[in-house]
């Protein structure tokens, strides 16, 4: 499967939009985009998913790049409870979801 | 909706020591997942079940892993004997199909100190 790079770290203000971004230059195109997040000391925990359009759900957006070699998850208000590590994995149809390349993602921290 | 149950939540256990780990899926999730996820990295998957029977354990340590799923509910991961390079935090999943358009539910882990 194709791999993922993601920053470390970002940080982020409370109340303030967070842009968190995924470049998968080898994506192709039967590839989702999935994005999961791991709060500390739990599990890790579904965000969104899309294959070519933008997505919207009541935790967040998934913005993905006409070329879909770059996505984007946006938090639109960041909360002390967003602060978590967030994983991008690419994931091609017809394969098993238990194949999902999680990489070290990038440490979420929200300022109060 | 009752989420996927894994006990205990710690363990201790000297190495060549054997263990055991218990998860409960979500009702009516066919599919069932153990990863390991070893300190500061992303999960890893171990074994994956489709109902009882498995479909991937190409990742798993046969020599001392072993996991099963007997009636396609509950499922029992276990080593021995286990060594220090075993201290992880071992997670169970489950999604209610096998495609990857679909939405993976996690447990909260077992962590697992081999001294």
């Amino acid at each position: 499967d194709a791999k993922t790079t993601q920053p470390n770290s970002m940080e982020s203000n409370e109340e303030e939009p967070v842009h968190l971004p995924c470049n998968h230059s080898t994506i192709s195109g039967t590839d989702y985009i999935h994005w999961y997040r791991q709060l500390p000391s739990q599990g890790p925990e579904y965000v969104i998913h899309g294959l070519t359009s933008n997505v919207n759900n009541r935790m967040a957006s998934l913005a993905i790049a006409e070329d879909r070699k770059s996505s984007t998850l946006i938090l639109h208000r960041a909360t002390l409870r967003d602060a978590a590590v967030y994983y991008c994995i690419l994931s091609r149809r017809g394969s098993t979801l238990g194949r999902l390349y999680f990489g070290r993602g990038t440490q979420l921290t929200v300022w109060p | 909706e009752a989420g996927v149950a894994q006990s205990p939540r710690y363990k201790i256990i000297e190495k060549r020591q054997s263990v055991a780990f218990w998860c409960n899926p979500i009702s009516g999730h066919a599919t069932l997942y153990w990863y390991q996820q070893i300190l500061g990295q992303g999960p890893k998957l171990l074994i994956q079940f489709q109902n009882n029977g498995v479909v991937d354990d190409s990742q798993l340590p046969k020599d001392r892993f072993s996991a099963e799923r007997l009636k396609g509910v509950d499922s029992t991961l276990k080593i021995q004997p286990a060594k220090l390079e075993d201290s992880a935090v071992y997670l169970c999943a489950s999604t209610f199909s096998r495609t990857v358009n679909t939405e993976a539910f996690f447990g909260q882990g077992t962590r697992l100190t081999v001294v």
